[in-house]
């Protein structure tokens, strides 16, 4: 199986900060990296595949880079609306694997 | 406008066989590259993926859960299910489908249902 290691496990950032979260693969994933969010009670949300295309309706404060096993997310001005967890996604090999997510919070 | 609602039992006891289902609208899953997946999440921890159908009829599932998954559709209807048998505590999650949409090369979750709790308690 491809293990996802994802970080930080939490962080906090100020309203207006640049905050990013790594995830590294276990193997080369050629892209094939999905980004989700998840605030509290809800069910997650895809923001970004194909490590840096953004899903429809999704503001461009988000964006995704990386490749090869290194992938991350950034989120260029935090917003009180994205306090929320996160979690990477591969699909580039069956079974799909999800990193253990990261709650961000605003400090 | 893509939906998913996923309905289950709630509550089951150890050993039963846990039936889900997922009914959805606004795409089809007779539909070249469509498909459903099945995630759950323990609460307060992380997503585990457990199954894929696809329109195809191709099946894809985690390894981890070993023999007791069976993952089925009724395209006529719209409808996923997801059966898991010999449930035990660990089993205690929510459950969620999701549509997968091929955006070649990739195939993409990009839909979620609410999820469903499940409970399993003696």
């Amino acid at each position: 199986d491809i293990q996802m290691t994802q970080s930080p496990a939490s962080l906090s950032a100020s309203l207006g900060e640049t905050v990013s979260i790594e995830c590294l693969a276990s193997e080369g994933i050629s892209n094939d990296l999905a980004w989700y969010q998840q605030k509290s009670g809800k069910s997650p949300q895809l923001l970004i595949y194909a490590a840096s295309r953004l899903q429809d309706g999704v503001p461009s404060r988000f964006s995704g880079s990386g490749s090869g096993t290194r992938y991350s997310l950034k989120i260029s001005g935090m917003q009180p609306e994205d306090e929320a967890d996160y979690f990477c996604q591969q699909s580039y090999k069956y079974p799909l694997t999800f990193g253990s997510g990261t709650k961000l919070e605003i400090k | 406008q893509v939906t998913l609602k996923e309905s289950g039992p709630g509550i089951l006891q150890p050993s039963q066989t846990l039936s889900l289902t997922c009914t959805f609208s606004g795409f089809s899953l007779s539909t070249y590259g469509m498909g459903v997946g099945w995630i759950r999440q323990p609460s307060g921890k992380g997503l585990e993926w457990l199954a894929n159908i696809w329109w195809d009829d191709d099946k894809y599932y985690n390894p981890s859960l070993k023999n007791r998954l069976t993952i089925s559709k009724d395209t006529s209807n719209n409808q996923a299910f997801l059966k898991i048998t010999n449930v035990d505590t660990a089993d205690t999650a929510t459950y969620y489908c999701a549509r997968i949409t091929a955006i070649l090369p990739y195939y993409v979750m990009d839909a979620w249902g609410q999820g469903a709790s499940v409970t399993v308690s003696s």
